[in-house]
């Protein structure tokens, strides 16, 4: 069990620019989930996946946002036009089964928008 | 609404004593809850979790919990806290009335130990 790894750690990016985050969840993982968090904030829901269906995605993800899990291994999550507001902690967390197992979160890339 | 409310932002504890952190919820369905721990820069730890059964649960690092449906509430404690404890505490709630099992995080209490 090698854990939850997020890549890149960090990301600095001009404002209009576009970025790609990506997750690779525990192995066998079959639920995978992506947060925000702000400065001095709990992490906030974006979006889940069971196996490669995005099943759920919260009103936070503007279109801008997109997320994808090919093969329902590794997920990428992708912001255009990045704004200033979307500086943040962006952490990824997996589990496994079909009830409320708990979720194991990588160590998040942090974006800065400059 | 579902929500989760950490009232305390800081708290300063010395080294040795004993620890509190509070944590209600309002969830209008069977809430599974958590309570995490996040070093700077580090992703969430999970401490310790209550799904049904006895509502005093054990975790890791030495911490437990008390689950209290009548005041809704999900209390972190620890008998003797130690410098290396020092981090953002998250209590959260899974969302069981989703099929995704969402957490909805308060907005941490951040210990700070004193030597």
């Amino acid at each position: 069990d090698t854990g939850v790894s997020q890549n890149p750690r960090h990301k600095i990016t001009k404002r209009g620019q576009n970025v790609t985050f990506r997750c690779d969840p525990i192995s066998e993982h079959n639920r995978l989930y992506w947060y925000r968090q702000t400065l001095g904030q709990g992490p906030e829901f974006l979006t889940y996946f069971q196996n490669e269906a995005q099943l759920e995605k919260s009103r936070l993800l503007s279109d801008r946002f997109s997320a994808e899990r090919p093969k329902g291994s590794f997920s990428t999550l992708e912001i255009q036009r990045t704004e200033q507001g979307d500086s943040a902690m962006y952490l990824c967390a997996s589990s496994s089964g079909t009830g409320p197992y708990e979720q194991y979160f990588g160590p998040g890339t942090r974006l800065t928008v400059t | 609404a579902q929500s989760v409310t950490q009232p305390d932002i800081h708290i300063t504890v010395s080294e040795g004593a004993s620890l509190e952190l509070r944590c209600n919820y309002s969830y209008g369905a069977t809430p599974y809850l958590f309570w995490y721990v996040q070093s700077p820069g580090q992703g969430l730890q999970l401490l310790l979790k209550y799904f049904s059964g006895d509502t005093l649960v054990q975790g890791i690092k030495g911490f437990e919990a008390e689950f209290k449906r009548s005041q809704s509430s999900f209390n972190l404690r620890k008998p003797s806290v130690h410098w290396s404890d020092a981090a953002e505490y998250f209590c959260a709630v899974g969302a069981s009335m989703d099929s995704s099992y969402k957490l909805i995080f308060g907005s941490g209490t951040r210990l700070l130990v004193r030597p």
